[in-house]
């Protein structure tokens, strides 16, 4: 089963408007990551927050830890259309030998209406 | 640089075939991965490798191999294609660890009859 999900599924907002979506997951982290995609293409790198942080800010995106809730949510603020795109947390995880890996959720689906 | 290319983009296969799809990064990466991505289900990792010589197999093993014989190339190889292998496969790599940003491939979109 996969590490993490997001909530919600799939979320349609004015633009200007803010919009947040959040992830839930299983097991400890390390580090937890967030990542969107534009439709058809490969996913693009936007923030990663460390398990000693709880809130971490990077121009119009904000991300927030709760490692007792093993949870995250992501903060968009003033929406533009080119913010549509899915977007998915990713968690690192230690397997059974010993490797790191990474894991992702099952994706937010946002939607910029004009 | 050229970044992560996949090669093919698109693939028809009948079930039962084989087939190998191509990773390379020009990036001197160690870390390379392999996720599948269907509709409602984001993205699954297949396997991953942290260096030349060195794989591990992630969440949905089943059904494919990997091998790292040089830092650049990490091929998925099908061994008999199955319906539920259809997908969007997506290639990554990393500097160095998972938690480094990883850069990602321009996907082959695979469909087996």
């Amino acid at each position: 089963s996969q590490q993490g999900e997001e909530d919600p599924q799939a979320l349609s907002i004015q633009e200007g408007e803010n919009a947040t979506m959040n992830c839930s997951y299983k097991t400890s982290i390390n580090n937890l990551q967030w990542y969107r995609q534009n439709s058809g293409r490969g996913l693009v790198h936007l923030i990663l927050i460390r398990s000693n942080e709880r809130e971490k800010h990077s121009g119009r995106l904000r991300v927030t830890l709760d490692t007792s809730k093993k949870s995250s949510s992501l903060l968009i603020t003033a929406s533009r259309a080119a913010d549509t795109a899915s977007y998915f947390c990713a968690t690192d995880a230690v397997s059974n030998f010993g490797n790191e890996k990474l894991t992702f959720g099952t994706g937010t689906r946002l939607t910029i209406i004009p | 640089n050229a970044g992560v290319t996949q090669t093919p983009k698109f693939q028809v296969l009948k079930t039962g075939q084989s087939m190998t799809l191509q990773c390379a990064q020009d990036m001197n990466h160690e870390y390379m991965s392999w996720y599948r991505q269907d509709p409602g289900m984001g993205l699954r990792l297949i396997h991953y490798s942290v260096g030349a010589g060195i794989t591990d197999q992630g969440e949905v093993p089943n059904g494919y191999n990997v091998s790292r014989s040089t830092t650049e190339d990490f091929p998925l190889r099908l061994l008999s294609a199955a319906p539920s292998q259809t997908s969007v496969y997506f290639c990554a790599s990393s500097l160095d660890r998972p938690q480094d940003t990883q850069y990602f491939g321009p996907g082959t979109r695979l469909t087996v009859l």
